[in-house]
């Protein structure tokens, strides 16, 4: 089965600096999707960013990007010029490419300091 | 407005009881989910559906019952609640490629007493 690992429950970041927030997944499978969402504190689910497994090219929206290793099965964001708005869990989320279901981690609490 | 809408949105009730909570979108997706979120676990996948008529279970689905008899409807029934029910259950629907996001209800506060 599909596992995927935030080993960071909380993090911290000042206020217009740079903070990467980790992720590792184990799968068997070599057509997959992953996924960064965002939930601030109004429990609302935002996508940040998504990667198709068979892009090289890292996924970027913005400030956010992403450092996609496929050998290694990490997936880490990169939040830059962080802002107070960015203060939120983060969830990184697996798709297999022939499955319909989205396996969440355990998520990693962002705290952004003025 | 189209959206997905969830209820209730809180819920109190007591152990042994049967509940429902409600699912409904208004895009036609293909894909349903439920999800229930508690402290320390992030979001763990409880049962998911492909299609009318069409469900599969997820990482944790004992004790729930899912039904789709229409596209647009998703209930999720605690048949027996029990206190390790207690959480945040989330709703979500996408369209058929993996790669498309997801979009979440907001969510159902359920405390079992």
């Amino acid at each position: 089965a599909q596992t995927v690992t935030q080993s960071q429950p909380e993090m911290s970041v000042q206020e217009a600096e740079t903070v990467t927030l980790s992720c590792t997944y184990d799968t068997s499978e070599s057509d997959y999707y992953l996924f960064w969402y965002k939930q601030p504190p109004s429990r609302q689910m935002i996508l940040v960013i998504r990667q198709e497994a068979y892009k090289q090219q890292n996924a970027t929206e913005n400030r956010f990007s992403v450092n996609f290793q496929k050998a290694a099965k990490s997936f880490s964001l990169k939040i830059s010029d962080s802002q107070l708005g960015d203060a939120a869990m983060y969830f990184c989320a697996y798709c297999g490419g022939s499955q319909g279901n989205l396996i969440f981690g355990k998520g990693t609490k962002l705290s952004v300091k003025p | 407005d189209a959206g997905i809408t969830q209820s209730p949105r809180y819920k109190i009730t007591e152990t042994g009881r049967q509940v429902t909570l409600m699912c409904h979108q208004t895009w036609s997706h293909s894909y349903m989910f439920w999800y229930r979120q508690d402290l320390g676990h992030g979001l763990r996948l409880i049962y998911y559906s492909a299609a009318a008529d069409i469900t599969d279970k997820g990482e944790v689905p004992d004790g729930y019952v899912v039904s789709r008899s229409k596209t647009e409807n998703f209930p999720l029934t605690l048949e027996s609640a029990t206190r390790s029910q207690t959480s945040v259950y989330f709703c979500a629907s996408r369209r058929d490629s993996p790669n498309e996001k997801l979009f979440f209800g907001s969510g159902t506060q359920l405390s079992v007493l």
